[in-house]
């Protein structure tokens, strides 16, 4: 069974920049997860979907913006970026939306803003 | 709203040595708790997880967990440490809170295994 696979691995922009990272599921699994780890802050949960609907979202401004796609892949865009961007971006899934439900995590896309 | 402490940003076992890793958590409803390993330069890889049941649950490689709900712990161990047991180690919890699913993690304790 094929894990969680993300794309770019790795990815170097400039401020004011717009990027789209992209996330497949594992097949089954209809809700997708982003989440980023950022040096000295660790793991925040950016955004979830769920059935093609955002369901959720952390406190990050509205610049982060994604959408889910009717095969349950995802997209996270981050319009005009800035430098505290820089981060590894991690995306998950999940069975259903059940919270006994893990997460299955991909390898990220790491973020480089110069 | 729920919360994560571990306790140790930094441990260094010994090869051979027990591993524990501490994790105490904070919520108004019972939670569903997990360990998760990050290697560097990968994602996280799923060690346990606690939901009902059994409060001593078993996991991969070797590592086991025990939910104490009076302690409000989720303390990770593992009998004998070995050098590939050196990673990032995140506990989590999750739960339903009406405004969505999602993870709250811990800041991550980093372990160092020496010969």
């Amino acid at each position: 069974e094929a894990g969680v696979t993300q794309s770019p691995t790795h990815l170097i922009k400039t401020r004011g920049q717009q990027v789209t990272l992209r996330c497949s599921p594992i097949s089954g699994h209809t809700s997708v997860y982003w989440y980023q780890q950022a040096l000295g802050l660790g793991l925040q949960f950016l955004l979830w979907y769920d059935e093609g609907e955002e369901r959720n979202r952390g406190n990050f401004p509205p610049r982060f913006s994604g959408r889910q796609f009717p095969n349950y892949s995802s997209e996270l865009n981050v319009n005009a970026l800035e430098l505290e961007d820089s981060a590894l971006y991690l995306c998950a899934s999940s069975l259903e939306w059940d919270p006994s439900q893990p997460q299955h995590f991909g390898d990220g896309t790491r973020l480089s803003i110069l | 709203a729920q919360s994560v402490t571990q306790l140790g940003s930094h441990v260094s076992v010994s090869e051979g040595a027990l591993v524990l890793l501490r994790c105490n958590y904070s919520s108004s409803v019972p939670p569903y708790l997990f360990w998760y390993v990050q290697y560097p330069n990968q994602g996280l890889q799923l060690l346990l997880k606690y939901t009902t049941g059994a409060t001593l649950v078993k996991g991969i490689n070797g590592f086991e967990a025990e939910f104490k709900k009076s302690e409000t712990s989720f303390h990770l161990t593992k009998p004998s440490a070995h050098m590939s047991d050196a990673a990032e180690y995140f506990c989590a919890v999750s739960l339903y809170t009406g405004g969505g699913n999602k993870l709250t993690f811990g800041t991550g304790t980093q372990l160092k295994v020496e010969l």
